[in-house]
């Protein structure tokens, strides 16, 4: 079975902060697809990142920085020198090529960024 | 932003009514999905469709069934709504099940 694993459920930091969102998967399938999404206050899911399994190399965008690491089964998503509009819900998921090509979703962390 | 509606965006009901959510959608993805949205449960897929009348389910499908019979429409309906069934549902398109699904602005349901 597949599952996510977002273990922090509210993280709260000053502006300017630098900030990481852990995630850590399970999986058996060898080929599989990971995600990271954000949702505001004004509720819409937005997508931000997609990794696949073959692929290691960390990535940034911006501010934004994430870090797969498969030998720990994780795929963390670090937020440099944080701002309040950065303040959201962000979800990690993981999708599988057997058992149907489910996508699991995380249960999600709440950014707090304060001014 | 990729081209998806949901209607209605919002709706109550009472407990034992159907109820029809539809998702929209002009990016003639092949992929569609229906989610719902709980505090603490993140998103939960309750039923995708690969292709036209292809469906299959997800991992919180009772109480639930969907229909696609046009690529653009995926159908959610709830046959007989029950109060444990209010929550957000967000549909969701990709081109491919390995691809990005991109998500619909949601729909807010309460039953009563």
């Amino acid at each position: 079975a597949q599952k996510v694993t977002q273990a922090q459920t509210e993280i709260s930091v000053v502006e300017k902060e630098d900030v990481t969102l852990d995630c850590v998967y399970e999986t058996r399938d060898t080929t599989y697809y990971l995600f990271w999404y954000k949702q505001p206050p004004s509720g819409e899911l937005v997508f931000l990142i997609r990794r696949n399994s073959f692929d290691e190399q960390n990535e940034i965008s911006g501010r934004y920085s994430w870090n797969f690491q498969k030998s720990t089964s994780s795929f963390n998503f670090t937020i440099t020198a944080s701002q309040v509009v950065d303040s959201a819900v962000y979800f990690c998921a993981l999708t599988g090529n057997t058992g149907g090509f489910k996508t699991i979703f995380g249960a999600g962390t709440r950014l707090f960024v304060k001014a | 932003d990729a081209g998806i509606t949901q209607s209605p965006r919002h709706k109550v009901t009472e407990t034992g009514t159907p109820v029809t959510l539809r998702c929209h959608q002009t990016e003639n993805h092949r992929y569609m999905y229906w989610y719902r949205q709980d505090p603490g449960h993140g998103l939960r897929l309750i039923h995708y469709s690969y292709g036209v009348k292809d469906t299959d389910k997800g991992e919180v499908s009772d109480g639930y069934s969907v229909s696609r019979s046009k690529t653009e429409d995926f159908l959610l309906t709830l046959e007989s709504a029950t109060s444990s069934q209010t929550s957000v549902y967000f549909c969701a398109i990709s081109g491919d099940y390995q691809e990005t699904q991109y998500f619909g602005p949601g729909t807010r349901l309460l039953v009563l």
